[in-house]
């Protein structure tokens, strides 16, 4: 079964430093997605990405973070200067279509903000 | 503002048993309601989810009930077993507005052999 694949597992940095979360989704979707879980809470939306462009975001991805799909495999989330309150899960997603249709998760990669 | 309210937070039951988790919304305009299912160090992974012109969804072990009136949804697991524990979180879209997923708190459920 196709799956959506996250690199790193784990990511440790310096604050300040910045990041680049990459994961490919599947395939033939088309909607990408990133949601972050920090430890014990729930799972919160980041931004979502269709056609080349953000089609959503939250409060929570303010200008230091950034999206992009390089090429036509990879979609790639950025954080310009990580804070401590930075870490966590962060899980990407694709979707075939929007709105009401199944989002299928990647297994995340972890980053810890020292 | 929460929008999505999950109980209970944590649940242990026998294997057999039915465990039931309950998550309320406060928006009528949502139209999708998935259920995830979390195993350590995985992402969530879609269960079993319902739209708002049905009240029950049964697949498999897994059954959703949907109270429209009542702005709640419920997943029942029947016959559970200790495969089933994980985290479990409701969520709900409202399509008009977009794709984005607003999860529950979640609840950790533990099957006991």
């Amino acid at each position: 079964e196709p799956e959506v694949t996250q690199t790193p597992s784990h990511q440790v940095t310096q604050m300040g430093q910045e990041v680049i979360l990459r994961c490919v989704p599947i395939s033939n979707h088309l909607y990408f997605y990133w949601y972050r879980q920090i430890l014990g809470q729930k799972v919160e939306f980041l931004v979502s990405f269709y056609n080349n462009e953000i089609s959503e975001k939250s409060e929570i991805f303010d200008d230091q973070f950034s999206v992009e799909r390089p090429d036509g495999s990879n979609f790639t989330l950025k954080i310009r200067s990580t804070k401590l309150e930075d870490s966590a899960m962060y899980f990407c997603a694709s979707g075939q279509t929007g709105g009401n249709q199944p989002q299928h998760f990647g297994d995340g990669t972890r980053l810890s903000i020292l | 503002q929460q929008q999505v309210k999950q109980s209970p937070q944590s649940l242990i039951v026998q294997k057999g048993g039915i465990p039931i988790i309950n998550c309320a919304y406060e928006n009528t305009a949502f139209d999708y309601f998935p259920w995830y299912q979390q195993f350590p160090g995985k992402g969530p992974a879609l269960l079993i989810a319902i739209r708002p012109d049905v009240s029950e969804k049964k697949e498999g072990r897994f059954t959703i009930s949907f109270n429209k009136s009542a702005k709640q949804f419920s997943l029942h697991i029947m016959d559970s077993q200790p495969g089933d524990s994980a985290t479990y979180f409701c969520a709900v879209i409202q399509e008009t507005s977009g794709s984005r997923l607003t999860f529950g708190e979640g609840t950790q459920l533990t099957v006991n052999p």
